[in-house]
């Protein structure tokens, strides 16, 4: 079955430590996109992919890192530089984006990862 | 800038009442496309609905129904005959700029009672 992917569900960290998250999709989309959320809020963008090897920071980037070296992975690395990183994360991808027609692709999204710091 | 406005924190209501959820957006884009995303207990985010800022055009898909006025800058959803299922948290979002960002609200808590 096609769909999105994301590994673990659940991840505890120390203080101090670089974790990665993982975000796989066999939609054959070709953007990719994190966010974040935290309780009773709603998402904030984090980074997006819009092709392979290329990618763009969102609205809260700070503290971490991505990479596109696949169409169909884009994981997250959540640095010792973020300083708040306990959160609910959400991988979404969405199907080729035409460039003369903005927002038309409908992003869908894996189940998350829940993200804690001990 | 854009932004999302879901004033409803969380509503209740029993089995088999209707329920609107309210919807208010910004932003200075002639050409914009607003969603609504569910997102039960497990976390997942389910795409519900997409509409484009050229079509007004209520939309009805069983007991759900969407109803979008640009005058107001509204896009409401409303479930009839609510079931326990459709408890749940109901975000609305607005796409913007290149790479088809979305801006979400702060999502309203669904809760059904039997």
């Amino acid at each position: 079955d096609g769909g999105i992917t994301q590994s673990p569900k659940y991840l505890f960290r120390k203080e101090g430590q670089n974790v990665t998250l993982s975000c796989e999709q066999n939609l054959n989309h070709d953007a990719m996109y994190w966010y974040r959320q935290d309780p009773g809020q709603g998402l904030r963008l984090i980074y997006y992919s819009q092709i392979v090897n290329d990618f763009q920071k969102g609205d809260i980037a700070e503290g971490y890192s991505v990479s596109r070296e696949k169409k169909e992975s884009f994981p997250l690395t959540v640095t010792s530089a973020q300083k708040n990183p306990t959160a609910f994360y959400l991988c979404a991808s969405s199907a080729p984006t035409r460039t003369s027609d903005r927002g038309t692709d409908t992003q869908y999204f894996g189940p998350g990862t829940r993200l804690t710091v001990l | 800038a854009q932004k999302v406005t879901q004033a409803q924190t969380e509503i209740s209501v029993v089995e088999k009442e209707d329920v609107t959820l309210d919807c208010v957006y910004e932003t200075r884009d002639t050409t914009y496309y607003l969603f609504w995303y569910k997102q039960p207990p497990s976390g997942e985010l389910v795409f519900l609905i997409r509409r484009n800022s050229f079509d007004e055009q209520n939309e009805i898909s069983g007991r759900y129904s969407w109803n979008f006025q640009k005058s107001t800058s509204s896009f409401n959803f409303t479930i009839t005959a609510s079931q326990v299922v459709d408890s749940a948290v109901y975000f609305c979002a607005l796409s913007y700029g290149y790479g088809n960002k979305l801006v979400f609200g702060a999502g309203t808590i669904l809760r059904v009672k039997s």
